[in-house]
C-alpha cells in the first residue's frame, strides 16, 4: 500500500553540489526510516526518526521528520560519487510498515 | 551487529519447480517479512509474521507460501515457480513494538525462472 510520495523519483546531479529528498504522506508515523539501496543489494539502514520535528546528521546527510510525523526530508551536502544509489523512506505504522518508490541518486564525478 | 540472513544470493529455477528461499535473523525479532522489488513497483509485501506459527497475507500472495517453525527463521516458498516471479526477494525483520520500530532488511535474493 503506497501511503508514502517520494520525490524527486531520478536525480543526477555533479559532485560537489547540494540535494534534498522528500518523502510525504497524509498519514501519521510512528518512526520513519531512511536507507541507501545500491544495485543487486538489500537496503542498508542509514537513520531511523521517531519524534515530531527531530533532526538527526550523519557526516554530510540531514535528516528531518516533520513536525506532524507526516512528512521527513534528506539533505545531502557536497555530495560524491560514493553517494550514487537507490534512497528510499519507509514509515512505521503499528507492526506495519510502509515504502516511498524510491529516488535514484547519481553523483557524478 | 544486526543480522539478516538470506541463504541464497542468486538461483536460477525452472518454470514449474518448487522453490525455497530462507531467512535467518539473529536479533530476537518477533516480526518477519518477505518483500518483492521489481523496477517502477518498489517493495511489496507479500507475506509476514508476527509470532512463530503465524502467518498473514501481504499486498501479493498469490503464488507464495510461507513457513515459520521458529522465531528466528522465516521461509518463503513458490509451490510452482513461473516467469512472472522473477524478481529481488527480499526478507526483513522488526521487533513487535509500536513505537520507534525499525525494518531490517537482508541482502536480498535474486530469483530467475526460466
Amino acid at each position: 500500500t503506497q501511503l508514502l510520495e517520494q520525490s524527486p523519483q531520478f536525480l543526477s546531479i555533479q559532485e560537489g553540489e547540494n540535494l534534498t529528498v522528500y518523502c510525504n504522506s497524509s498519514s501519521v508515523f510512528s518512526s520513519l526510516q531512511w536507507y541507501r539501496q545500491e544495485p543487486g543489494e538489500g537496503p542498508v539502514l542509514l537513520v531511523t526518526v521517531v519524534t515530531g520535528g527531530e533532526v538527526k546528521k550523519l557526516k554530510r546527510l540531514t535528516f528531518q521528520f516533520g513536525d506532524a510525523r507526516k512528512d521527513s526530508s534528506l539533505h545531502i551536502t557536497a555530495a560524491q560519487p560514493g553517494d550514487t544509489g537507490l534512497y528510499l523512506c519507509a514509515g512505521a505504522k503499528g507492526n506495519q510498515f510502509y515504502f516511498g518508490t524510491g529516488t535514484s541518486l547519481t553523483v557524478i564525478p | 551487529d544486526v543480522k539478516v540472513t538470506q541463504s541464497s544470493r542468486y538461483l536460477v529455477k525452472r518454470t514449474g519447480e518448487k522453490v525455497f528461499l530462507e531467512c535467518v535473523q539473529d536479533m530476537d525479532h518477533e516480526n518477519m517479512f518477505w518483500y518483492r522489488q521489481d523496477p517502477g513497483l518498489g517493495l511489496r509485501l507479500i507475506y509476514f509474521s508476527y509470532d512463530v506459527k503465524m502467518k498473514e497475507k501481504g499486498d501479493i500472495p498469490e503464488g507464495y507460501s510461507v513457513s515459520r517453525e521458529k522465531k528466528e527463521r522465516f521461509s518463503l516458498i513458490l509451490e510452482s515457480a513461473s516467469t512472472n516471479q522473477t524478481s529481488m526477494y527480499l526478507c526483513a525483520s522488526s521487533r513487535g513494538r509500536l513505537s520507534g520500530n525499525t525494518i531490517y532488511f537482508g541482502e536480498g535474493s535474486w530469483l530467475t525462472v526460466v
